[in-house]
């Protein structure tokens, strides 16, 4: 069965420090690949998402960047944190054109 | 772009009554339609879905139905129970070569025993 990881569950992070997450996906090949951020109480917003190795769209302009460097791991990076950018951030997957499996998200603070 | 709508924002019943939740979408393109439960600290977990070709869906204690014509669906949760307690969001997705998925603000449920 399929499983995605994402880490790390939590980070506390100060206003211009970089930023990495990582999520990976097991048990599938090839699948899209999706990074939504969920504000507090709010709704998820996507940011990236990802057809394939290398291949990026970004839906939101902003100070964040993702990569793909393998076909089951999608990176969020940023080279400097601003305070907007604390949220629960979500990793999701799908390899049918319909259903997306997120992950248990990681919770970023950034003081 | 797509626009989704979601009501009511918080939504308290009775354990053993029903609860219901409506969304609109704006693309009449659109034609999937997932629902999501999201636990406190937790990822969302897809619950339940429907595609366009279809006007109802069940599955035990949780329903969506589809109005392609009004442009929109509802999902409806009989025989509540507190473990149904949560953040429930709609979402919509047309054909695409990555189906991005456009969410509703979300539901608090509120299940009370």
């Amino acid at each position: 069965s399929q499983t995605i990881h994402q880490w790390p569950a939590t980070l506390v992070q100060p206003v211009g420090s970089p930023l990495s997450l990582e999520c990976t996906v097991e048990g599938t090949s090839n699948p899209n690949l999706y990074w939504y951020r969920q504000a507090a109480g709010r709704g998820l917003q996507l940011l990236f998402y990802s057809v394939g190795i290398g291949q990026i769209s970004s839906e939101v302009p902003q100070n964040l960047s993702a990569s793909r460097p393998q076909d089951r791991q999608f990176i969020l990076s940023s080279k400097k944190l601003l305070l907007s950018d604390s949220g629960f951030y979500l990793c999701a997957w799908s390899v049918s054109l319909y259903e997306q499996y997120f992950g248990p998200g990681t919770r970023l603070t950034v003081t | 772009g797509e626009n989704v709508e979601q009501h009511p924002s918080t939504l308290s019943v009775q354990e053993g009554d029903s609860a219901v939740i409506k969304c609109t979408y704006s693309d009449s393109a659109s034609n999937y339609f997932p629902w999501y439960k999201q636990e406190l600290g937790k990822g969302p977990q897809l619950i339940i879905d429907i595609r366009s070709n279809v006007g109802e869906k069940k599955d035990q204690r949780i329903a969506v139905t589809l109005n392609k014509t009004a442009k929109h669906f509802s999902l409806h949760i009989t025989e509540t129970q507190p473990e149904d307690s949560a953040v429930y969001f709609c979402a919509a997705t047309r054909e695409g070569s990555a189906r991005q998925l456009t969410f509703g603000s979300g539901t608090q449920l509120t299940v009370l025993p």
